[in-house]
């Protein structure tokens, strides 16, 4: 049973356009969410967080927007740029400290 | 930033033998540690939770035989893969988590092909 699904295997943007990059899940008790990045034969690298009690957060570039109701999260990149281009993973915690992990979304970024 | 260390990056080992991966927190303590382990265009699948100074607890399918977790100290989680078959190559990535904190620092990983 998978928790947490990003349906998207990839996803292709233009450089300096926006990138939005979705995940699902279906346990209602996950009450922190996370973005991670993560090159091949690298481990992720957190990007950023977003508490259930809040439907959005931002820092930078990224912007995590989370709605509840339809426990759905989506990951905002603006502007893209070439160096994003990377494999992006969501992950969902219930206040327990493991995650759970959604199948990942690659995203390019084309010049 | 809080930094996590996995060592070796990438092993090849024979059929039967048993490797040995280490993760360590370098500037914060880690009373937990977790294990992961990615296939190919797949997700982490989380293989174990370690607790500084106790067992382990496995994930369901997880034989705790085989993959021997020890979390010897706050700053440091081994993974014991033995008895290794072709089967177990894959991409293991350890995770820890600062006291107080839901963020989880992730290790380079570790890319185990058993020849």
């Amino acid at each position: 049973d998978q928790q947490v699904k990003q349906n998207s295997p990839s996803l292709s943007v233009q450089e300096g356009r926006i990138s939005i990059l979705n995940c699902d899940y279906t346990n209602s008790m996950f009450d922190y969410f996370l973005w991670y990045k993560k090159y091949p034969a690298e481990g992720p690298t957190f990007l950023i967080s977003i508490s259930s009690i809040k439907d959005k957060n931002e820092d930078g570039r990224f912007t995590v927007f989370l709605n509840k109701s339809a426990k759905h999260l989506s990951l905002h990149i603006v502007p893209s740029q070439p160096g994003d281009s990377a494999v992006y993973f969501c992950a969902a915690s219930d206040g327990a400290q493991k995650l759970v992990f959604g199948q990942g979304t690659r995203l390019t970024i084309n010049p | 930033g809080a930094v996590v260390s996995q060592h070796p990056s990438w092993v090849i080992c024979k059929s039967g033998t048993s490797v040995k991966i280490e993760c360590r927190s370098l500037d914060f303590q880690a009373t937990t540690m977790f294990w992961y382990r990615q296939f190919p265009k797949q997700s982490l699948m989380l293989m174990a939770t370690s607790n500084e100074g106790s067992k382990a607890t496995y994930e369901q399918g997880v034989e705790k035989d085989k993959f021997l977790i020890n979390h010897a100290s706050l700053t440091l989680s081994t993974l014991t893969v033995t008895s290794a078959h072709p089967e177990d190559s894959s991409f293991y990535i350890c995770s820890a988590r600062k006291q107080g904190s839901t963020e989880a620092f992730f290790g380079q990983g570790t890319r185990l092909t058993v020849v």
